[in-house]
């Protein structure tokens, strides 16, 4: 069984700041990892994902995630974040053996303060 | 922007009636999922199908669920008997095959409110 773990709840930070949300994951096998945001009241739009290669990967709007298999995690990152980019944010996780369901953390909800 | 369009956005309902919620999922993605979004943030599967074939499902919720995908029509799900704990956001999501499952393109979901 895939888990995953977004433990900051709330993140709040000033326009033009660094920011980083947490992603931690539980899971035996090879996996998929990806981030979605969530603005208020809409869908989830795709990020950006890892399976292979360069741990780090570049989504779209300046955020990275680096994935790092010692610390089973894929946290993501942005250099200097907008008021814009205020949402939730979810790391999800999937796998081949899963069938590839998306098995999604409680997210994190990004405030920034212009 | 997503082009997977969910109808309608909001549903109200009183408990014991019929729900139905309908997806088009983006041109050409013959892949679709569909989850439950609870307010505490919390996804949970429900189906998906490549064309109109259902490939997983979980034991929907005594029966209660049902979903299709007919060839030339809107995806849709329907809960049969409505009940306090289904209201949630319903999401439609769509992948162009089964290999990228991992990029799901959401719509912007229907909100069910079962009073």
């Amino acid at each position: 069984t895939q888990t995953v773990s977004q433990s900051d709840a709330h993140v709040t930070v000033f326009e033009g700041d660094s920011v980083e949300l947490r992603c931690n994951y539980s899971y035996g096998g090879s996996i998929y990892l990806s981030w979605y945001i969530q603005h208020h009241g809409r869908g989830l739009q795709f990020l950006l994902k890892y399976y292979s290669g360069n741990p780090v990967v570049q989504g779209v709007n300046g955020f990275e995630a680096e994935f790092s298999k010692s610390d089973s995690s894929f946290h993501l990152r942005k250099a200097s974040v907008h008021w814009s980019d205020s949402a939730v944010y979810f790391c999800a996780v999937s796998a081949i053996d899963m069938g590839y369901k998306l098995t999604f953390g409680t997210g994190t909800s990004l405030l920034v303060d212009p | 922007n997503s082009k997977v369009i969910q109808t309608p956005r909001y549903l109200v309902k009183g408990q014991g009636q019929k729900a139905k919620m309908r997806c088009i999922p983006e041109k050409g993605h013959p892949v679709v999922f569909w989850y439950q979004q609870n307010k505490n943030n919390e996804f949970k599967f429900l189906i998906n199908f490549q064309n109109q074939e259902v490939l997983q499902q979980i034991d929907m919720t005594e029966k209660r669920f049902s979903a299709e995908c007919p060839s030339n029509s809107p995806c849709s799900l329907e809960i049969q008997s409505s009940e306090a704990g289904d209201s949630a956001l319903y999401l439609c999501a769509s992948s162009p095959d089964w290999g990228s499952q991992n990029t799901l393109y959401f719509g912007a979901g229907t909100r069910l409110s079962v009073l």
